[in-house]
């Protein structure tokens, strides 16, 4: 079955800080990655998708890379509105399958 | 406004079916796959089903397939999810979810509905 494994599970961390969370596919998907953001008590936005490529309206200090099975969402200076957990998803082809996620705190 | 307001959620005993609507506003639902994922208390996203934007394609996770219908009537820019055999672990918040274009990421999601499994 294809995976999606997330790194690390939670963390916490200081405002300010540069945070990085990473995903690996089990098998090849290209750029086909997406970014989501889940903030306590709300559904799931779009951050990012195509691997690096930056919703509308979604704050700079947010930004992905990789392709083939690694990836990375990269917060470059944590704000305490960023607080959620965060999920990262492959769309190449059915199944749409989400990693476990990330849970950041501050 | 674009919206996605799902429906026909609540509580319902192991093996007994339930029908969940989404209806979708402020688009053309027939120009867009739709999805529905969903999201156990306390747990991570799991993608349930999609239907292709004239519901000629239609697939489903292994937890759910061939329990699970999905459907949609375009004329009416609504989605449906037809739940057979419900088991305790299909309880969830059922998200409908627009995708952008096929195969495409999620751009769009409704509040959720809950469905609780329990006897």
């Amino acid at each position: 079955d294809m995976q999606m494994t997330q790194s690390p599970s939670s963390l916490s961390a200081s405002v300010g800080d540069r945070v990085t969370i990473t995903c690996r596919a089990s098998q090849v998907i290209g750029n086909s990655l997406a970014w989501y953001q889940q903030k306590p008590g709300e559904v799931p936005n779009l951050l990012i998708y195509a691997a690096s490529t930056l919703q509308s309206g979604v704050p700079s200090r947010f930004s992905g890379s990789g392709s083939g099975t690694d990836f990375t969402l990269t917060i470059s200076s944590l704000q305490p509105e960023d607080v959620a957990t965060y999920y990262c998803q492959k769309y190449n082809s059915s199944p749409w399958t989400f990693g476990q996620g990330t849970k950041v705190e501050v | 406004q674009v919206h996605l307001v799902e429906s026909g959620g609540g509580v319902v005993q192991p093996g007994r079916s339930l029908r969940l609507s989404c209806a979708a506003s402020g688009f053309t639902l027939s120009r867009h796959g739709m999805h529905w994922v969903r999201q156990a208390p306390g747990k991570g996203l799991e993608w349930v089903a999609v239907t292709w934007y004239d519901g000629s394609n239609k697939y489903y996770a292994d937890s759910v397939k061939g329990r699970f219908t999905v459907s949609r009537d375009n004329s009416k820019n609504t989605l449906y999810l037809q739940m057979d055999s419900l088991r305790v672990e299909d309880t969830a918040v059922y998200y409908c979810v627009r995708e952008v274009k096929y195969p495409g990421y999620f751009d769009l999601w409704g509040r959720g509905t809950l469905v609780t499994v329990s006897s």
